[in-house]
């Protein structure tokens, strides 16, 4: 598709379930980032991935929190044993590695921990 | 203090009306910065990019950073009601800095 594509848009889970979310960037975009938005919050820096560079994890709130990037291209961002204050929107961006950092972002995945 | 400072407004104007939005950053090292505008329930799309100081014009849109201040700002002109949405500034180093960092966001209402 000619945007960045998410799944889930919206899922709702049980306290203590893990959750899988997917991103697929644009078509060679190389940099892949998982943002976090929390209602009346800013977007919150979860993980880079660039290329064939060791991921920049330095964002992701605890252990339960990982992702990964198969092939370069589809990424999935998992959430084992969920709480509460999971709940938020999760977003993917794709870029270019070019100078500025333009990204892109999808729609989302509405995530409710209930 | 945290790095980047956005006012969340919210902020109600009527049609027609200039609309100032500002962020101030706190890191010298920043060269690369950006408006988002973001729906309800949609992702952030960019709106305008600037590289380090100066003015960048696009339809109704202005996009100024001045460096000096740690201060940049977007006006809209002729504002529409379409305009209303929350505005997201962020910015970068650039280079191989992977993450953007973001302001929270000003609600702007555009009222007909």
């Amino acid at each position: 598709g000619a945007g960045v594509s998410q799944s889930p848009s919206n899922k709702v889970t049980e306290k203590g379930k893990d959750v899988e979310l997917r991103c697929d960037p644009i078509s060679g975009h190389t940099a892949l980032y998982w943002y976090r938005q929390s209602l009346g919050q800013g977007l919150e820096f979860l993980i880079y991935f660039q290329g064939n560079s060791a991921p920049d994890k330095s964002g992701l709130p605890s252990d339960r929190f990982s992702a990964e990037r198969t092939g370069g291209s589809v990424s999935t961002l998992t959430i084992q044993r969920t709480q509460q204050e999971d709940s938020a929107v999760y977003l993917c961006a794709s870029s270019l590695l070019m100078a500025g950092n333009t990204i892109y972002f999808g729609e989302g995945s509405w995530l409710t921990v209930v | 203090q945290k790095e980047v400072e956005q006012d969340p407004g919210p902020l109600s104007v009527p049609e027609g009306a200039i609309v100032s939005l500002n962020c101030t950053y706190s890191n010298s090292a920043f060269q690369y910065f950006m408006w988002y505008r973001q729906y309800s329930r949609k992702g952030p799309e960019l709106l305008m990019y600037t590289y380090s100081s100066g003015n960048k014009e696009d339809g109704r849109f202005t996009a100024q950073v001045d460096k000096s201040s740690k201060y940049i700002s977007l006006f809209i002109r002729d504002s529409q009601p379409s305009d209303s949405a929350t505005y997201l500034c962020a910015m970068s180093p650039g280079g191989s800095q992977g993450n953007l960092i973001f302001g929270k966001g000003t609600k702007l209402s555009v009222k007909p």
